[in-house]
This record gives structure tokens, sequence and C-alpha cells, in this order.
């Protein structure tokens, strides 16, 4: 996983649940992301955050929430108000390199609405 | 229309063939990236580029800034190569954010 470690591997939520997906990372980068995956879709953003204690909403917030207490950590919760939670879920992190920025992306969580 | 675009959505093709995809996009850009992702979901970085061309092993990527088109080519294709590759775009008004393709599925049968 690159130092980026995204537990569970497969989730199932019952209806009315919330879920927290849990993305730690051991790199030290400051920016973090959540995007969602969706068949014949391309990734698209849930939220990120670029610094501890600091967050911002992407593409697609309604539903979800974050937290980040501490740099490794930037867990993500699928509330009961998430109407279409089953897709897979994929964490990342930014590093800036020569050119830009880089990313190193988690193995993902596979979430079942059942 | 997306910002991105990939072709073919679908590739199928026999080992040791020369393969192209093909990423457009219509927005300003600071780089543009080509990701790789495995049948059990992980995304890996395969290249970041903002001109010219790049290589890696069997693996050559190319960006052309003024016709705002990019290809990934893969030389002597092995099955071990079927994945879906995606390509994004880091924005010049965005920062670090990225917008993707849909992904082009590739098939390498032996």
């Amino acid at each position: 996983d690159g130092g980026i470690t995204q537990s569970p591997k497969y989730l199932f939520r019952k209806e009315g649940q919330n879920v927290t997906l849990s993305c730690e990372q051991n790199l030290n980068h400051d920016a973090m992301y959540w995007y969602r995956q969706d068949p014949g879709q391309g990734l698209r953003l849930i939220y990120y955050s670029q610094i501890v204690n600091d967050f911002q909403k992407g593409d697609i917030a309604e539903g979800y929430s974050v937290s980040r207490e501490k740099k490794e950590s930037f867990p993500l919760t699928v509330t009961s108000a998430q109407k279409n939670p089953t897709a897979f879920y994929l964490c990342a992190v930014r590093d800036r390199g020569r050119i830009g920025y880089g990313y190193t992306f988690g193995s993902g969580t596979r979430l079942t609405v059942v | 229309k997306n910002e991105v675009e990939q072709s073919p959505q679908n590739l199928t093709a026999q080992e040791g063939e020369f393969i192209t995809i093909n990423c457009s996009y219509s927005v300003g850009i600071s780089a543009l990236h080509w990701l790789q992702q495995h049948p059990g979901g992980g995304i890996v970085s395969l290249f970041m580029l903002s001109s010219g061309k790049k290589k890696h092993g069997r693996l050559i990527a190319t960006i052309n800034i003024q016709e705002k088109h990019s290809s990934l080519h893969i030389t002597a294709s092995h099955p071990r190569d079927s994945a879906v590759y995606i390509c994004a775009v880091t924005r010049e008004t965005s920062g670090s954010r990225l917008t993707f393709g849909e992904g082009t599925q590739l098939t390498v049968n032996p």
C-alpha cells in the first residue's frame, strides 16, 4: 500500500447505520483525500484535508463526514444520510515532487449496503 | 462532456502486442497522471508528467500540452498488464485536486 493502510477491505452496512472507514499513513504527508469509485465512472472527491484539524468538502460530500485529529489518520464516516453508499472507497495522500504533486493510494474499502 | 476523456473504454490485446491508450483533456493543467488499478482495486501511480515523454520499463507516457493530449504506450504487452488504466489531471485552478477520466479496461490474452 506504499505506506497507506485502509481498513477494512470489505464492509457491510445495514440501512440506517453509520460506518467508519479507516485510512492511516506513515509517509508523513500533510494532504489526504477520500475518493469514491462507482462502476463506469471516474473517481470523485468526497473530502480532503491539507493539514491537521482542517478539512474541506469535495464534490460529493453530502452524507459523509471526516475528522483529522492526527497527521497519520483521516477516517471517513458514511452516515445514514448517504442514500446510495454502496461503492469502492479510496484514500490517498499527496506529496510534493520536483514537478508537482504526486499521489499514493491505498488499497481501498468496498462498502455494500445489505 | 467530461473534462478528461479516455479512449478506448475497453481494449483486448494478444500477448506481445504494442498498446496505446489515449487521454484528452479540456482544462488547463499543471500535471497529468497515469494510474493503474488492478482487479483488487488498489491504485498505483505510474507517471506524473507536465511535458514531453517519460519511460519506465515497458511503459512510455507522452504529453502534448498544446493539443491537450496524452498517450500511454505499453510495449511487448503481457497478461500481467491486464488492469484498468486511469488518466487524471491536476488543474491549474484547483490546487492539488485531481480530475479523473473513467478509465480504460485492458485485457491481454496469452
